[in-house]
């Protein structure tokens, strides 16, 4: 079974400030990581994925994520965050080549303060 | 168009109706794939599509659910004899090569 962990419900940090968003996931084998970003009344957004290779990944809008395999996470990550950036963060994973079934966390809501 | 669409936007039905929610994935993508979400939860997986074949169901909760894609493309999620327990918000997603996948809007239903 595959399964992922986001510990805090919400996330406040003031604009220009660096935002965190933490993610542990659980699988077997190895894992393809993903984070999505669902603004009000539209549809979840991709933001990034890890696969295989370097473990800090960029992404769209300044996100980056780093994998640590040893501590099974996969944290987002923006050095500055901005207003627009108040959403609901979605960290999912699903096993390698061959599972479809993408596992989601419950969300983590963040919310910039100008 | 432009990205996926689901229709209808919202549905409320009454507890015992059978509802019918749409999904049109984006034009050429091979993976189509439904996910329950409830408030305040992630996505939860229910079905998967390869084309025209149903590949995983194993996330539909029970045998009141049933979806399909005749054609490889436009996709429908039945639920039969809804109940209350069955609102939440459904969420359609396509992707070329299921690793990055595009989200529709939603159907939010709700059975009172």
């Amino acid at each position: 079974a595959q399964s992922v962990a986001q510990p805090e419900d919400q996330v406040n940090v003031a604009e220009g400030n660096p935002l965190t968003v933490k993610c542990t996931y659980s699988v077997s084998g190895n894992p393809y990581l993903f984070w999505y970003v669902q603004y009000p009344n539209r549809g979840l957004q991709f933001l990034l994925k890890y696969i295989t290779g370097d473990n800090l990944v960029k992404g769209s809008y300044g996100f980056e994520a780093e994998f640590n395999k040893s501590q099974t996470s996969f944290h987002l990550k923006k050095p500055s965050a901005l207003v627009s950036d108040s959403a609901l963060y979605f960290c999912a994973v699903r096993a390698g080549y061959g599972n479809n079934r993408l596992a989601f966390g419950k969300g983590n809501q963040v919310v910039v303060i100008p | 168009g432009a990205g996926v669409s689901q229709s209808p936007r919202y549905k409320v039905a009454k507890r015992g109706q059978d509802v019918a929610l749409r999904c049109d994935p984006i034009s050429g993508h091979v993976s189509l794939f439904w996910y329950q979400q409830a408030l305040g939860q992630g996505p939860e997986f229910l079905t998967y599509f390869q084309n025209e074949a149903q590949l995983d169901k194993s996330g539909l909760p029970s045998d009141r659910f049933f979806a399909e894609r005749p054609e490889g493309s436009v996709s429908t999620l039945k639920i039969q004899r809804t109940q209350q327990e069955d609102s939440a918000v459904y969420l359609c997603a396509s992707s070329e090569k299921s690793e990055k996948l595009f989200f529709g809007s939603g159907t939010q239903l709700s059975v009172l």
